[in-house]
């Protein structure tokens, strides 16, 4: 089936630096979603893209649905510690009808 | 704000019991949805539902059913639990229009001893 590819796995950064993350396919994509997890709640929709190119922006988030439609990214910019938590994307193959597929998720922790 | 309630955050069960997961949404979602999260897995469906009574298996169905007698409520049932249906179990629901835009409840931690 169709699989994604995220990473990196995890991230430990300084407050006030930028991150970036990403997720790629070996296949097409048609939507691609970010979701942020925190510890002991489930996830939470950041951002969704619906068009290839696409790049959207949520306060210090913006995401970008690759060009090719099998990659998209994440970039935070000015990490703050409430940025923690675990960052899943999530896309819609041309046949998976009604179904997401998860990314493994990458861990980021923030330090004062 | 939507709201997705789940009705248990622990629970410990016994190998061979029957489990019933319930989870409720109070924004009038058509669609439902069950998954299980597993470290280094991401999260995999297990059903979803587009309407009452409606029921579709998502990846990994198999050692699970499901039940939506009414719009807000849908039920994931292990007919006999086994020691690797130990899991964070999600539930998500979202509007007809927007399938993929879901909103999760806080999920049910099960352990099957």
């Amino acid at each position: 089936g169709q699989q994604l590819n995220q990473s990196p796995q995890s991230m430990f950064i300084q407050e006030g630096e930028d991150v970036s993350m990403n997720c790629t396919s070996s296949s097409i994509f048609n939507t691609w979603l970010w979701y942020k997890q925190e510890p002991g709640e489930g996830p939470v929709l950041l951002i969704a893209l619906y068009k290839a190119g696409e790049l959207t922006s949520n306060g210090r988030l913006t995401a970008q649905f690759g060009i090719t439609r099998k990659d998209s990214f994440l970039n935070i910019s000015a990490s703050i510690p409430s940025d923690v938590g675990i960052y899943f994307c999530a896309g819609v193959g041309s046949s998976n009808t009604g179904k997401l597929i998860f990314g493994q998720g990458t861990t980021l922790q923030v330090k004062p | 704000d939507v709201k997705v309630t789940q009705s248990s955050r622990y629970l410990v069960k016994r190998t061979g019991e029957k489990v019933f997961l319930e989870c409720v949404q109070d924004m009038d979602h058509e669609n439902m949805f069950w998954y299980r999260q597993d470290p280094g897995l991401g999260l995999r469906l297990i059903y979803f539902s587009y309407d009452v009574k409606m029921k579709e298996k998502g990846d990994i169905p198999e050692g699970y059913s499901v039940s939506r007698e009414k719009k807000e409520r849908f039920s994931l049932i292990l007919e006999s639990a086994s020691t690797n249906q130990t899991s964070m179990y999600l539930c998500a629901s979202s509007l007809g229009g927007r399938i993929y835009e879901q909103y999760f409840g806080p999920g049910t931690r099960l352990t099957v001893t």
